[in-house]
């Protein structure tokens, strides 16, 4: 069926430095809809990014990702750490499959940012 | 803007009792309701998706008569969770989706934690 990988569980960082949160999936429509959510504590999960369009940069609040189905990949990224951005971090693909619109989610990254 | 609100935020429920939980839209009219669960050390999982004008659906692990839906009009719906045991215990998210493309967006509340003693 279809799923999300990411590697990471937790990834630290020294404000400042590049952030890259790896995303990988799979699934058996070529119409992918790709999403990274961002979860604060005792928050909702607030959605960050999204694309559906092969190899095309989008970007929002500082992250980008783009979207890459050669290698069925989304990773996140950002030029510069920042102590806010420590947060969890969910990939997540759109299933179009029988069960209708629902997201898969990987198991998320906790990104802490350090000074 | 569009906001999810989930009550409660938190709940203990005694093993082998049930407890309520509600999701309500304000600011917009979903159309559609997505249950999800996270347990401990694990992602979301779907429980169920409920559409406009369809019969609530349950992913597979999942049952109507562990997790019964209402979903009464397009800004509330409801979940109880009959039975309570310790496998139950989590993270139980709301999301509501406004449209009915899959690139809509979906806003999450925050969440009903559910601890089961």
């Amino acid at each position: 069926g279809d799923s999300v990988t990411q590697k990471e569980g937790l990834v630290t960082l020294t404000e400042g430095l590049p952030v890259m949160l790896n995303c990988t999936y799979q699934t058996i429509y070529s119409n992918a809809f790709l999403f990274w959510y961002v979860h604060y504590l005792n928050e909702s999960p607030r959605l960050l990014l999204k694309s559906s369009t092969d190899n095309k940069r989008t970007e929002h609040q500082g992250f980008h990702a783009t979207l890459h189905k050669s290698s069925s990949s989304f990773h996140l990224q950002k030029s510069s750490a920042q102590l806010s951005d420590s947060a969890l971090y969910y990939c997540a693909l759109s299933d179009r499959g029988s069960s209708g619109n629902k997201l898969i989610f990987g198991i998320g990254t906790l990104l802490s940012v350090k000074p | 803007g569009a906001l999810v609100y989930q009550y409660p935020r938190r709940t203990i429920c005694k093993s082998g009792t049930s407890m309520r939980m509600e999701c309500q839209a304000v600011g917009f009219q979903a159309t559609s309701v997505a249950w999800y669960r996270q347990s401990p050390q694990k992602t979301f999982e779907l429980i169920a998706l409920s559409t406009v004008n369809s019969a609530i659906k349950y992913e597979q692990n999942f049952t109507q008569e562990k997790f019964p839906i209402s979903h009464p009009n397009l800004s509330f719906s409801s979940m109880t969770v009959l039975n309570a045991y310790l496998e139950d215990r989590g993270l139980y998210l709301c999301g509501a989706r406004l449209g009915g493309r899959d690139y809509a967006e979906q806003f999450f509340g925050p969440g009903t934690r559910l601890t089961v003693l």
